[in-house]
């Protein structure tokens, strides 16, 4: 399957512990874009990333929430000192490059739950 | 503020009829529109796209109007199968490409 991988899928986590979200994106894709979902709600835009460059970060929260995209690997979403309100399913995306004639393709997601 | 409603949060349709699904938006600085296609666990799939210069995009079953006068656009499927149960997403973004996503509406096909 050579489509957006985002491991792992179902993540738990304690109050106050660290959360690190990977998300590999497709073959030859170099645009990848963070989105979350809480519960009966739409899918909410986080950052977009280029390699090694944070090109759009406006729906990050301003603490906690970091995320990079380093020359090798994949991409990481990285939370701190987790509370009750980062349960969600977070979404990673890849494109080819940025513009309209290239739609944004989405792994399966990892559900974050915090006890 | 939901800079894109869907006021529908779930919908059933008979198979082999037509399912409309509407989408409104509040931006007028948005200029393209997509709808994804959501099965439980899995991620957004794109179905389709419109340009804002265009009123009309049709994909094989699948036709999105948009009326930008009205701020809306629809999502026509024709005719509905057993397999086109799924939460859909509309979505809209303007020249910084970045997606808004509206809450979504949850289809289902009746046999």
């Amino acid at each position: 399957n050579a489509g957006v991988m985002q491991n792992p899928r179902h993540l738990v986590r304690r109050r106050g512990q660290e959360a690190r979200l990977r998300c590999s994106p497709m073959k030859g894709h170099s645009h990848v874009y963070w989105y979350r979902q809480l519960p009966e709600e739409g899918l909410k835009f986080m950052v977009y990333l280029q390699k090694e460059n944070i090109i759009d970060e406006s729906g990050m929260p301003k603490e906690r929430f970091s995320a990079e995209f380093p020359k090798e690997g994949p991409s990481i979403l990285r939370i701190q000192q987790v509370v009750r309100g980062d349960s969600a399913a977070y979404f990673c995306a890849s494109s080819s490059s940025q513009g309209r004639n290239q739609p944004q393709h989405f792994g399966d997601g990892t559900r974050l739950s915090i006890l | 503020d939901q800079q894109v409603k869907q006021n529908s949060p779930s919908l059933s349709v008979q198979e082999g009829r037509i399912s409309i699904l509407n989408c409104d938006y509040t931006n007028s600085m948005f200029d393209y529109f997509l709808w994804y296609k959501k099965y439980p666990a899995e991620g957004p799939t794109f179905l389709i796209s419109i340009s804002s210069i265009k009123d009309k995009n049709e994909d094989g079953r699948f036709t999105v109007f948009l009326n930008k006068s009205a701020k809306h656009l629809s999502l026509h499927i024709v005719p509905s199968q057993p397999g086109d149960s799924a939460v859909y997403f509309c979505a809209a973004s303007n020249r910084d490409d970045k997606i808004i996503f509206g809450k979504g509406t949850r289809l289902h096909i009746l046999p």
